[in-house]
């Protein structure tokens, strides 16, 4: 069946890149999500890519794929305390329903 | 904001009780999706409404689980006699792209 897995935690300084890995076994994905999940709240979407992309670029976020390994990556650029969250990578599959990792929390200190 | 609201963003019942929740996504969501979110995990997909029409339910809704979508706009999910086990966080999608709402956190106890 379909499986995301993804790192449980990471720890970066403010200031410094933030790199977020998550594999995936579906090569029948759509879509690539990442979304973002603040305690006690929902989850907000951050950015997604389609299949067929290699590269995604939305102000401090790079989205890299590779289809082949079927790894996905988030990077953050010039990390803030505010990012300080889980992050959850997700899949679609072919009835567009979400195949969510088990999220990575990410830990920024000063 | 992604104009996906639920309610109650809280709710706390007694085992056996029968709860239900709301789901308002913005009018142009033809689809809506509902998740179940335990602590430390992703969310875990549940049914999803192409419009009125239930299109897909997990085996993880059991016959204790009913979702109504009679309009095609808002949705509710109803939880009969309730179980220690059914505390979680109940999330709300909307759209294809999958806009989440808030929300409901559930505790059973």
């Amino acid at each position: 069946g379909e499986d995301v897995e993804q790192s449980l935690f990471l720890s970066v300084r403010e200031g410094d890149s933030s790199v977020i890995n998550c594999t995936y076994t579906d090569s029948s994905s759509t879509y690539l999500y990442w979304y973002k999940q603040e305690p006690g709240a929902g989850l907000q979407l951050l950015t997604y890519i389609f299949s067929n992309m290699d590269m995604k670029q939305d102000q401090r976020l790079t989205v890299l794929l590779n289809k082949k390994d079927k790894h996905l990556s988030l990077r953050i650029a010039d990390t803030q305390t505010g990012d300080s969250a889980i992050y959850f990578c997700a899949e679609s599959d072919n009835t567009d329903k979400l195949i969510f990792g088990t999220g990575t929390r990410l830990q920024v200190f000063p | 904001d992604t104009g996906v609201s639920q309610d109650p963003r809280h709710k706390i019942t007694k085992r056996g009780q029968n709860v239900t929740f709301r789901c308002d996504p913005i009018s142009e969501h033809n689809r809506l999706y509902w998740y179940r979110q335990t602590l430390g995990q992703g969310p875990e997909f549940l049914t999803y409404f192409q419009n009125e029409a239930q299109l897909e339910k997990s085996r993880l809704l059991s016959d204790r689980f009913s979702a109504e979508r009679p309009k095609g706009s808002f949705s509710t999910l109803e939880i009969q006699r309730t179980e220690q086990g059914d505390s979680a966080m109940y999330l709300c999608a909307g759209g294809e792209t999958q806009y989440f709402g808030p929300g409901t956190r559930l505790l059973v106890l």
